[in-house]
């Protein structure tokens, strides 16, 4: 199985500060990394797929980047509504895991 | 856009059955792929089970494998996650997702249903 990691853990930003949360995976999953935003309470919601691909509706300031086994969101200008977990999930292969989740507040 | 809402969430006891279902709509159901999530409370997300768009191919967690099974209604536009010998450990969140594409592989969860909580406990 495919192990994902995310780093860090938790960060704590400034309102627009630039955040990158980087997600590694144990094996090369290509391009089939998606990453999601959860806030308290909701259901996640799609950001990015496929590595670089901004979801419709998603604000441009959410850019994926990377490949293979290394993956970067970053957030260009950080906005209170940008508080929540941010996780990266792979569909490379079964089983589709979950990274841990980056925990995003505000300072 | 669509929307998925699932039902039949509940409290059960350890080694009994369960069957949770997502009813899908405002979208055209038979192009997607489906699949649940599941998400214990206050922790991550945990990739539960898919189905393709036809529902002849099945994928399953190593960790309900074999007790967990999917199925979808073409003609009812639903999905199902019939949950047998449950556990202590299968107390969670449990969401229904719908897939950009007709199979799971390579592709992302771009629909989410608001999620029904399962709770199994003596």
């Amino acid at each position: 199985d495919i192990q994902m990691t995310q780093s860090p853990s938790s960060l704590s930003a400034s309102v627009g500060d630039r955040v990158s949360i980087t997600c590694r995976t144990s094996q090369s999953v290509s391009i089939f990394l998606n990453w999601y935003q959860q806030k308290p309470g909701k259901a996640p919601k799609l950001l990015i797929h496929r590595a670089v691909t901004l979801q419709s509706g998603v604000s441009p300031r959410f850019r994926g980047s990377g490949s293979e086994t290394e993956f970067t969101l970053t957030i260009s200008s950080l906005r209170p509504e940008d508080v929540a977990i941010y996780y990266c999930h792979h569909s490379y292969s079964t089983p589709f895991t979950f990274g841990p989740g980056t925990r995003v507040d505000l300072k | 856009q669509g929307n998925l809402v699932e039902s039949g969430g509940g409290v059960v006891q350890p080694g009994t059955s369960l069957t949770i279902s997502c009813a899908a709509s405002g979208f055209t159901f038979t192009n997607h792929a489906l699949q649940w999530v599941r998400q214990a409370p206050g922790k991550g997300l945990e990739w539960v089970a898919a189905v393709s768009y036809d529902g002849r191919d099945k994928y399953y967690a190593a960790s309900v494998k074999g007790r967990f099974t999917v199925s979808r209604d073409n003609s009812k536009n639903t999905v199902h996650l019939q949950m047998t010998s449950l556990r202590n450990e299968d107390t969670a969140f449990y969401y229904c997702a719908r897939d950009r594409s007709k199979t799971s592989s390579g592709s992302s969860l771009d629909l989410w249903g608001q999620g029904t909580l399962v709770t199994v406990s003596s």
